[in-house]
């Protein structure tokens, strides 16, 4: 997976508390994507962030769920007073350049995904 | 929104068989990506196609991206259970940030 982590790689928290997940992109990406998927379906585009700013959240719920890619250290997706829906898997993905950019380089590089359990 | 369409949605195939999965849109696309997820996994990367016509190459795999600009192609030749998973097409979705991803094609290899 290019060098994407993701931590934990499973997570299992009861209704009500908060979950974050944790995505370190490649060395030299400053492009972070969330998605999510459920079981035996496609990966559902959640947030678009560069280094300090939110470019496009339009595909997360606007209650529960926020995302930061701070200056230092890793993006962090975060899941306040989960329900049982919001079980899935949920994968970071990297990029070095904007979407659409041109020039042959649009990518992503994913991470392994952490999968959260609500119980 | 711009959508993909991926077919089949899944295939058994013998192994050694040559395997052809496609993944078309109602709307143009600038940038082809095509990804295989193993179960538990991540995507990982597999082909990516920048221009119109091209055909790309990753060892038993061949990619093309259609003329129109509305499809692309995933070939694999000699198929071997390893081959086993779900590929995915994905794209940048015009005026947006997006990436948008296909409904995958879950391939099944009989050894």
């Amino acid at each position: 997976n290019a060098g994407v982590m993701q931590n934990p790689r499973h997570l299992v928290r009861r209704r009500g508390q908060e979950a974050r997940l944790r995505c370190s992109p490649m060395k030299g990406h400053s492009h972070v994507y969330w998605y999510r998927q459920l079981p035996e379906e496609g990966l559902k585009f959640m947030v678009y962030l560069q280094k300090e700013n939110i470019i496009d959240e339009s595909g997360m719920p606007k209650e529960r769920f926020s995302a930061e890619f701070p200056k230092e250290g890793p993006s962090i997706l975060r899941i306040q007073q989960v329900v049982r829906g919001d079980s899935a898997a949920y994968f970071c993905a990297s990029s070095p350049v904007t979407p659409t950019s041109g020039g042959g380089t649009d990518t992503q590089y994913f991470g392994p995904g952490t999968r959260l359990t609500v119980l | 929104g711009q959508q993909l369409n991926q077919s089949p949605q899944s295939m058994f195939i013998q192994e050694g068989e040559d395997v052809s999965m496609n993944c078309t849109s109602s709307s143009i696309f600038n940038t082809w990506l095509w990804y295989k997820q193993d179960p538990g996994e991540g995507p990982v990367l597999l082909i990516a196609l920048y221009k119109a016509g091209e055909l790309t190459s990753n060892g038993r795999l061949t990619a093309q991206f259609g003329i129109t600009r509305k499809d692309s192609f995933l070939n694999i030749s000699a198929s071997i259970p390893s081959d086993v998973g779900i590929y995915f097409c994905a794209g940048p979705s015009s005026g947006t940030y997006k990436y948008i991803f296909g409904t995958g094609t879950r391939l099944k290899v009989l050894a």
